[in-house]
């Protein structure tokens, strides 16, 4: 597509339910990656995915956060018995392998009550 | 390793007068550098990029960065601020080699113009 989508741009949960963040990259993107980004706080970074290679998972902040590439295309994030501390804006953003440079999504507002 | 620290939470300036958005980067290896601009409610918008060649580098809306390396900064400018640059700033930075593509950011300047 002509940019990054995400879906849904807003999300209230209740404490302890599934929450799922979905990621569309632009076509022929082959790195994704997803950031959070906290009221007062900067991008943190979670998960990265790259072509076929394995994903470095090095930021997801627990057991509770997963996600998974389907096709080298649209990723879904995954937070399970989510947390008000899980409460943040969602930011996904694709590149080029050369990666200079990220294109972003608008953001999924993730709110736990 | 790499990482950047953006000197000043919130800067405030009048419209028309110079803007000035400080960071500093800390890399092993040759940086890419990078500054994106956040709106209210949208993504992360790229404003300009170095990648190791011209150490001046021009963007979009006005807006410049220099890179130089004796002083590890990357400070952002544009000459004369307009309303609609009111917004966030980011600054970041991955490594030519190592760590993937993956950015590292700080963690933002609001930029506040005023009348």
């Amino acid at each position: 597509g002509a940019g990054v989508s995400q879906s849904p741009s807003n999300k209230v949960t209740e404490k302890g339910k599934d929450v799922e963040l979905r990621c569309d990259p632009i076509s022929g993107h082959t790195a994704l990656y997803w950031y959070r980004q906290s009221l007062g706080q900067g991008l943190e970074f979670l998960i990265y995915f790259q072509g076929n290679s394995a994903p470095d998972k090095s930021g997801l902040p627990s057991d509770r956060f997963s996600a998974e590439r389907t096709g080298g295309s649209v990723s879904t994030l995954t937070i399970q018995r989510t947390q008000q501390e899980d409460s943040a804006v969602y930011l996904c953003a694709s590149s080029t392998r050369q990666g200079d440079g990220y294109t972003f999504g608008s953001g999924t507002r993730l709110t736990v009550v | 390793a790499q990482s950047v620290t953006q000197l000043g939470s919130h800067v405030s300036v009048s419209e028309g007068a110079l803007v000035l958005l400080r960071c500093n980067y800390s890399s092993s290896v040759p940086p890419y550098l990078f500054w994106y601009v956040q709106y209210p409610n949208q993504g992360l918008q790229l404003l300009l990029k170095y990648t190791s060649a011209a150490t001046l580098v021009k963007g979009i809306n006005g807006f410049e960065a220099e890179f130089k390396k004796s002083e590890t900064s990357f400070h952002l400018t544009k000459p004369s601020a307009h309303m609609s640059d009111a917004a966030e700033y980011f600054c970041a930075v991955r490594g030519l080699t190592g760590g993937g593509n993956k950015l590292t950011f700080g963690t933002g300047t609001q930029l506040k113009v005023e009348l």
